[in-house]
């Protein structure tokens, strides 16, 4: 059975600084998707991560990912109020119907 | 391009009534899958369809039937609805076995 775990599952932090959420997940995987949610809204994409050492950016949010260590790290810099949302993190098999496995998500709050 | 497209977006019911859930999707996609979202919990898999004539269980199927009536559409009937399944439901699809997953803005479902 695919486990995704998501840490933290709840952060607050101050804007300007810099976080990372790990998502560690429990069986061979090349691919690691992120999304955000917003309060009442469906899930936008983010990142989609398709191989060992893959790293995309968009803005203040950088995500990685390391098929051997099952781990992806979302991580924030300089933190604007902005990004305040739900961060959650997927896997699912290639090669496979399955659809995606998530984690529970982290909720992230940053202040002013 | 509507892309995946649910409704009814709310709707409460009494215990033991029934309804269904409508996905219909316009990109032309293989696979198609239901989630329930509950607070702390991710997203949870229903049930999904690799491909037309095909379904299949997931995660928490219990208390759950589905159609795939044709390529486009994919529904979700709760036969006898109990508060258990209060939850936001979400669609999606994917071209069969790719990585572009596309998320219906869900519908919020209250049972009282």
């Amino acid at each position: 059975e695919l486990k995704v775990e998501q840490n933290p599952l709840f952060l607050s932090m101050q804007e300007g600084k810099n976080y990372t959420i790990y998502c560690n997940y429990s069986t061979t995987s090349d691919r690691l998707y992120w999304y955000r949610q917003d309060p009442g809204k469906s899930l936008e994409s983010l990142f989609v991560l398709l191989s060992n050492g893959a790293v995309k950016q968009e803005g203040r949010l950088m995500a990685s990912l390391d098929t051997k260590a099952r781990l992806s790290t979302l991580h924030i810099t300089a933190a604007v109020h902005d990004l305040s949302a739900t961060y959650f993190c997927a896997v699912d098999i290639k090669d496979s119907a399955d659809g995606l496995t998530f984690g529970k998500g982290t909720h992230l709050i940053i202040q002013p | 391009n509507a892309g995946v497209t649910q409704t009814p977006k709310f709707q409460v019911l009494k215990t033991g009534q029934s309804m269904t859930l409508q996905c219909a999707q316009d990109m032309n996609h293989n696979s198609m899958y239901w989630y329930r979202q509950d607070p702390g919990m991710g997203l949870r898999l229903i049930y999904y369809s690799a491909s037309e004539g095909t379904t299949d269980k997931g995660e928490v199927p219990n208390g759950y039937n589905v159609s795939r009536l044709n390529k486009r559409e994919f529904s979700l009937r709760l036969e006898s609805a109990a508060p258990s399944q209060t939850s936001v439901y979400f669609c999606a699809s994917n071209v069969h076995r790719g990585y572009g997953y596309t998320f219906g803005s869900g519908t919020r479902l209250t049972v009282v």
